[in-house]
């Protein structure tokens, strides 16, 4: 199975500041047909996990534009450009390319 | 907008069976592979099992495979999951997620517990 690694589990943010979240898989993710199949998921506070970023790079519905995802290979970053009180939760990337699909362990993020 | 409503969880003996429904709406549910993900208390993301959109192709992570077993009935516009000789440690949220069309989970539900202890 491919493991998925994140750094850091937890950040503390002070809003309008930038983040960032790095993830690492033990393989690469870029399939033959040139998508690589990252995905980055975010679950607030009592919710079920929703899908911010698709295939490295691609904003989900409704996303805003200071999310993005960026990396190649095995080496994949989630930035927040500017923290949002909305933004708190756990981000959990994944990977699409093989299954089983396996998941990060999680970075917490709270606002300071 | 798609909905995605669980249902079936509950507290079960080891070696016990249950079986989760997920009631879908808001999309062309005969059109997408589905999913289950489950999060033990406390934990991360586990994926469990994926089904194609005719229902002809599925998935298990070798933890699952053997116990429990994805279906899905297009004219209900519902998934299942039948879960039998469960184990304390599938205690979790179980989630129903919409597949993209890249058949990666998209949409989730809120999720149903089910809980394995005597």
């Amino acid at each position: 199975d491919i493991v998925m690694t994140q750094t850091p589990l937890s950040l503390s943010v002070t809003p309008g500041q930038p983040a960032s979240i790095s993830c690492k898989s033990s393989q690469s993710l870029l399939h033959v047909d040139g998508e690589t199949y990252l995905y980055w998921y975010l679950q607030k506070p009592g919710q079920s996990p929703q899908l911010l970023i698709y295939e490295l790079s691609s904003r989900f519905s409704g996303v805003p534009d200071r999310i993005s995802g960026s990396g190649s290979g095995t080496d994949f970053t989630l930035k927040i450009s500017r923290v949002e009180a909305e933004d708190v939760g756990v981000y959990y990337c994944m990977q699409g390319l093989h299954l089983p699909h396996t998941f990060g362990p999680g970075t917490k993020v709270d606002i300071k | 907008e798609v909905q995605l409503l669980e249902s079936g969880g509950g507290l079960v003996q080891p070696g016990g069976s249950l079986r989760l429904s997920c009631a879908a709406s808001g999309f062309t549910f005969s059109s997408y592979a589905m999913s289950w993900v489950r999060q033990a208390p406390g934990k991360g993301l586990e994926w469990v099992s994926s089904l194609s959109d005719s229902g002809g192709s599925t998935y298990y992570a070798g933890s699952v495979k053997g116990r429990f077993s994805i279906s899905r009935d297009n004219s209900k516009n519902t998934l299942y999951l039948q879960m039998n000789s469960l184990r304390a440690e599938d205690t979790a949220v179980y989630y129903c997620a919409k597949d993209s069309v890249a058949a990666r989970p998209e949409y989730w539900g809120q999720g149903t517990l089910v809980t394995v202890s005597s």
